[in-house]
């Protein structure tokens, strides 16, 4: 079975500073897909970024980048120029390719952003 | 287009009671897959349907099960509620079968056993 963890309950960060949020997982599969989910107090689940794990090349999605290393079976997301709008939680996933929609989730990172 | 409905987005009952939980996916979504998030056990995956089948099943006793209709409406029951059954159960929709597809979450329904 694969597992996701996320070493850091809850971080904080500065308007407009750099943040960067760990995620490491554990798989015996070589195909597979990773997510980062941004949770808002009382708001939906979306998604932030997503990376398949054939794709040497890091995803990036506006302010919000992955650093993926699977060797190192971590993927760690980066988010740039923070804004007060990105406090909530953010969760790491796990997907596995063929494996239907089924999403493994990390324990969940707790940003508060500091104006 | 509308997105991920669930009703209730409340609920109380008692112990020894049963609950069903109701989603609506996007337009078009033929996979829904259920969640239950608490604080102490996370985000744990409960129930994939696509299609009318059920595709994934997590580690969950017997007394949660779920059925999905024609219209892709999904429902999920839990009998002999526990109070450890207390959580915010999530929906999620998506287009396709797994690979690089985007979920899509519903607000939730938090129920809470007495």
């Amino acid at each position: 079975a694969q597992t996701v963890t996320q070493s850091q309950p809850e971080m904080s960060v500065q308007e407009a500073e750099t943040v960067t949020l760990s995620c490491t997982y554990d798989t015996s599969e070589s195909d597979y897909y990773l997510f980062w989910y941004k949770q808002p107090p009382s708001r939906q689940m979306i998604l932030v970024i997503r990376q398949e794990a054939y794709k040497q090349q890091n995803a990036t999605e506006n302010r919000f980048s992955v650093n993926f290393q699977k060797a190192a079976k971590s993927f760690s997301l980066k988010i740039s120029d923070s804004q007060l709008g990105d406090a909530a939680m953010y969760f790491c996933a796990y997907r596995s390719a063929g494996a239907g929609n089924m999403l493994t989730f990390g324990g969940g990172t707790r940003l508060m952003v500091k104006p | 287009k509308a997105g991920v409905t669930q009703t209730p987005r409340y609920l109380i009952k008692t112990r020894g009671q049963q609950v069903t939980l109701s989603c609506s996916p996007i337009s078009g979504h033929r996979s829904v897959s259920w969640y239950q998030q608490t604080p102490g056990q996370g985000l744990q995956f409960l129930f994939e349907y696509f299609s009318e089948t059920q595709r994934n099943k997590g580690n969950f006793p017997g007394r949660f099960s779920g059925r999905q209709f024609s219209n892709s409406r999904s429902e999920m029951n839990v009998s002999t509620l526990e109070l450890g059954d207390s959580a915010l159960y999530l929906c999620a929709s998506s287009l396709g079968d797994g690979g690089y597809n985007e979920q899509f979450f519903g607000p939730g329904t938090r129920l809470t056993v007495l």
